[in-house]
């Protein structure tokens, strides 16, 4: 079975600053994908990144990108120039790319942005 | 479409009643899961739907749990003899899987229960 950790319950930075959310996997497979979702306040959840496991470059979208470090199974998020709109929830997730069906969230990491 | 609809948003029941809740998936999708969240965890899968097939169920989906996807639409979670411990936020998903292994899922708001 697979394990996401997320070891940051909590985080703050400052507007325009910029913020890495760790994440930590543990799996035998070798072909997956990596996902960070936010849900911010009372609001659904919306994804944020995705990485495939086979792909060695980096994932960006604009202001968010990933470190993923496959042999330490490691995934973070680095938010690049933090909005006040960045305040949410963050969840790092996996799912198994032989089945492509459910995903395994971690405990998630609370961002919260400030002026 | 604008997205995945749960109904009701809210929900408060006494323990021991049957709950009921609905999503209504992107129209054209084929899959659909139901996931729970707790207070301060990640959401956790409980089972998925490709059309009207069942295809997989969590050990966490007791024998209260029945979920239904009729005809391949809107999907059904009920829960019966409700207990304190189902309460939580209930998630939707629903993504469309084709040719492609990856399928974005994209989240309803959920459905909160609280049993008192």
């Amino acid at each position: 079975a697979q394990t996401v950790t997320q070891s940051q319950p909590e985080m703050s930075v400052q507007e325009a600053e910029t913020v890495t959310l760790s994440c930590t996997y543990d799996t035998s497979e070798s072909n997956y994908y990596l996902f960070w979702y936010k849900q911010p306040p009372s609001r659904q959840m919306i994804l944020v990144i995705r990485q495939e496991a086979y792909k060695q470059q980096n994932a960006t979208e604009n202001r968010f990108s990933v470190n993923f470090q496959k042999a330490a199974k490691s995934f973070s998020l680095k938010i690049s120039d933090s909005q006040l709109g960045d305040t949410a929830m963050y969840f790092c997730a996996f799912m198994s790319g032989g089945t492509a069906s459910k995903l395994t969230f971690g405990t998630g990491t609370r961002l919260q942005v400030t002026l | 479409d604008t997205g995945v609809s749960q109904d009701p948003r809210h929900k408060i029941t006494k323990r021991g009643q049957n709950v009921t809740f609905r999503c209504d998936p992107i129209s054209e999708h084929n899959r659909l899961y139901w996931y729970r969240q707790t207070l301060g965890q990640g959401p956790e899968f409980l089972t998925y739907f490709q059309n009207e097939a069942q295809l997989e169920k969590s050990r966490l989906l007791s024998d209260r749990f029945s979920a239904e996807r009729p005809k391949g639409s809107f999907s059904t979670l009920e829960i019966q003899r409700t207990e304190q411990g189902d309460s939580a936020m209930y998630l939707c998903a629903s993504s469309l899987v084709g040719l492609a292994v990856y399928n974005e899922q994209f989240f309803g708001p959920g459905t909160r229960l609280t049993v008192l």
